[in-house]
């Protein structure tokens, strides 16, 4: 099993500018979360969907985040525009259970984003 | 909304035993998991509590005690790759999960 997927590993990018982080959850989990670590304010989640669909996205500061999850395969936390205080590790997880399930999640290795 | 408690540093020696507790408020409780993250890693699954008692894991364990909001992990016979951050997560039966701030552990020899 590959564990879940995550591109680019790294991004640098300038202020202004679209940023788009890529995820593919373990197969078979109907469950996908989107998270955000910084130093300050340590590990937050964004959004969370089941079975492809947003069920909770309070968690995104504002609008310049957008996530989709087209598939069961795939999905995409977007940033535009980015601004320096969006840098940051963003994990991807995806869990085996549905939303009252058990809590098991799996996280991807991050993307670290640099936004100057 | 929910709020987590838990230690910022804890410091042990190898071969010991450390607890880490946390404490938690929330709505619509649902269960408490644990997570292991080393320096520039991802978090790991490590342990998650539903009903009061505890779950034995290895060297780990992890205790709930859903009337007092509280929990605690415990690591035995502690190595020095140990060493690393520990998180409290609470789970709402929205599914929705909440990560406390992390405690970091240091395991000198």
């Amino acid at each position: 099993d590959a564990g879940v997927i995550q591109s680019p590993r790294h991004e640098v990018t300038e202020m202004g500018q679209e940023v788009t982080l890529r995820c593919k959850p373990i197969s078979g989990h109907n469950s996908l979360f989107w998270y955000r670590q910084t130093m300050m304010r340590g590990l937050e989640l964004l959004i969370y969907f089941n079975n492809n669909v947003p069920i909770d996205d309070s968690g995104m500061p504002e609008d310049r985040f957008s996530a989709k999850m087209p598939n069961a395969s795939f999905s995409t936390l977007k940033i535009q525009p980015s601004e320096p205080r969006d840098s940051a590790v963003y994990f991807c997880a995806s869990s085996p259970r549905g939303l009252a399930g058990g809590e098991t999640q799996y996280f991807g290795p991050g993307t670290r984003l640099l936004v100057l | 909304g929910q709020s987590l408690e838990q230690p910022s540093e804890v410091t042990a020696v190898e071969g010991a035993i450390v607890q880490i507790n946390c404490t938690y408020q929330t709505s619509g409780f649902y269960g408490l998991s644990w997570y292991q993250q080393h320096d520039g890693g991802a978090p790991t699954f490590l342990s998650y509590n539903a009903l009061d008692g505890l779950e034995e894991t290895g060297r780990f364990s992890s205790f709930l005690s859903r009337s007092d909001s509280y929990g605690y992990l415990l690591l035995q016979e502690l190595q020095m790759k140990d060493s690393a951050s520990y998180f409290c997560a609470v789970k709402t039966n929205a599914g929705k999960s909440t990560f406390g701030d992390g405690t970091t552990l240091t395991v000198k020899p």
